[in-house]
Order: C-alpha cells, then sequence, then structure tokens
C-alpha cells in the first residue's frame, strides 16, 4: 500500500483551465501540506492542514485553493491556470516532530 | 525565521570517493533536523534525522552528525556509488512554525 499517493501523476492542460490534485494517505498523520517544486528543484510550502484545519497559507495566489474533506485527504484545486503554474506538486503528510515527512510521488503539471 | 544553507550543486564525484555536503541552519529552540534524498523523477524520501544535539543520522551509508554548536548538520558517506546519483535536501523542523524548512538542495552525480 502506498502511504501517500497522488493523482494524476502527469498533468497537461492549457492556459485558462480548472484542475484538481487529489492526495491521499494511509499512515493516520494530523497534519499534511502541498509543496511546489520549481525546474531548480527549489520547494515552497504552499498549505498545510492539521486535522481538517488549515494552519499555513503561505504567499499563493487565490487561484489555487486546498480543500481537506478528512484528516486523511488533501486536494488542491486550481483555477485558470498560468504558464507559471507548471511546476511538480506535491503533498506530504507529518507524523510528528521527529518523525518529518512521507512524501507522494507527485504530479507533474504542465500548462501550454 | 527558521532558514537552511547547503553547498551548491552540482557535485560530481568518482564512484568510490568521498562525499561531503555541507548544510547549515538557522532556527528558533532545538530544532529536529533532516536529510532526504530525491531521486530523479520521484518524490523526496528521508534519508536520516537527528533530533538532538550531538545525535548521528545514518542510514544506506550515509552519516550526519547535529552539531549545535556550528549549527550544522553535514552529510557524509565514504565511498559513494552511481546509485547515489540524486539530489539532496537539507532540512529541519522546530516546530514554531508547523513545517519543514527546507534547504535548496544539493544535485550529487557520481561517474564510473
Amino acid at each position: 500500500d502506498t502511504a501517500v499517493s497522488q493523482t494524476p501523476k502527469y498533468l497537461v492542460t492549457q492556459m485558462g483551465n480548472d484542475k484538481s490534485i487529489k492526495c491521499e494517505q494511509n499512515l493516520g498523520h494530523d497534519t499534511m501540506y502541498w509543496y511546489k517544486q520549481d525546474s531548480k528543484k527549489f520547494l515552497k510550502i504552499m498549505f498545510s492542514y492539521n486535522n481538517k484545519e488549515l494552519i499555513i497559507n503561505e504567499t499563493v495566489p487565490n487561484r489555487f485553493s486546498p480543500k481537506s474533506p478528512d484528516k486523511a485527504h488533501l486536494n488542491l484545486h486550481i483555477n485558470s491556470l498560468e504558464l507559471g503554474d507548471s511546476a511538480v506538486y506535491f503533498c506530504a503528510s507529518r507524523g510528528g516532530r521527529d518523525y518529518g515527512y512521507t512524501f507522494g510521488s507527485g504530479t507533474r503539471l504542465t500548462v501550454v | 525565521g527558521d532558514s537552511v544553507t547547503q553547498m551548491e550543486g552540482p557535485v560530481t564525484l568518482s564512484e568510490e570517493a568521498f562525499l561531503t555536503i555541507n548544510c547549515t541552519y538557522t532556527a528558533t529552540g532545538y530544532p529536529s533536523l533532516f536529510w532526504y534524498v530525491q531521486y530523479p523523477g520521484e518524490g523526496l524520501q528521508l534519508l536520516l534525522k537527528a533530533t538532538k544535539a550531538d545525535d548521528k543520522g545514518s542510514n544506506k551509508g550515509f552519516e550526519a552528525t547535529y552539531r549545535k554548536e556550528t549549527t550544522s548538520f553535514h552529510l557524509e558517506k565514504g565511498s559513494v556509488q552511481v546509485s547515489d546519483s540524486a539530489v539532496y535536501f537539507c532540512a529541519l523542523y522546530s516546530g514554531g512554525y508547523q513545517k519543514v524548512t527546507f534547504g535548496t538542495g544539493t544535485k550529487l552525480q557520481v561517474i564510473p
């Protein structure tokens, strides 16, 4: 069983479209995150939820909206996609301060 | 706020060479420290961790020691293999911001 699973793995879409990325974890962790990784491998935190409550909301365009229906799921919806949104998006969960993150395998988003 | 500084890459080594990737940090309190590895096309995986001063984390031949006096957590391996080629991220969690702070990543390329 995959601990943190993201779908889809690849997403190619046109500018202006709306798309969603889904994430699920089966580790029983309370906290989940979305990170964006650019072409230089730099990781930027976007959002975090703790037990369905938003706790981190970094400087991200409001076209990005996270949703957490329960503590095992954290989805990311993006409206009006732009070329600059092209990146790899990683979901992660955290089980405690000493355990670091468990990452999903990423969603490569390409906006054309 | 918290920050992590790691040496810029890419680092190119011959197989069986000694590896050091430097990492220093700034954080409030007593953070937990981590090294993550990202193989091409994959998500990040936790490589090793240390949760208090003077702890040594180790895994797969890699080691790093938590040095509070120099605020450092350098990654070392005595003999690298081609299969170690990846991007390595130093990271910390200090609890105050409820998130892991990552360095910019160091790409390692090992040539036969």
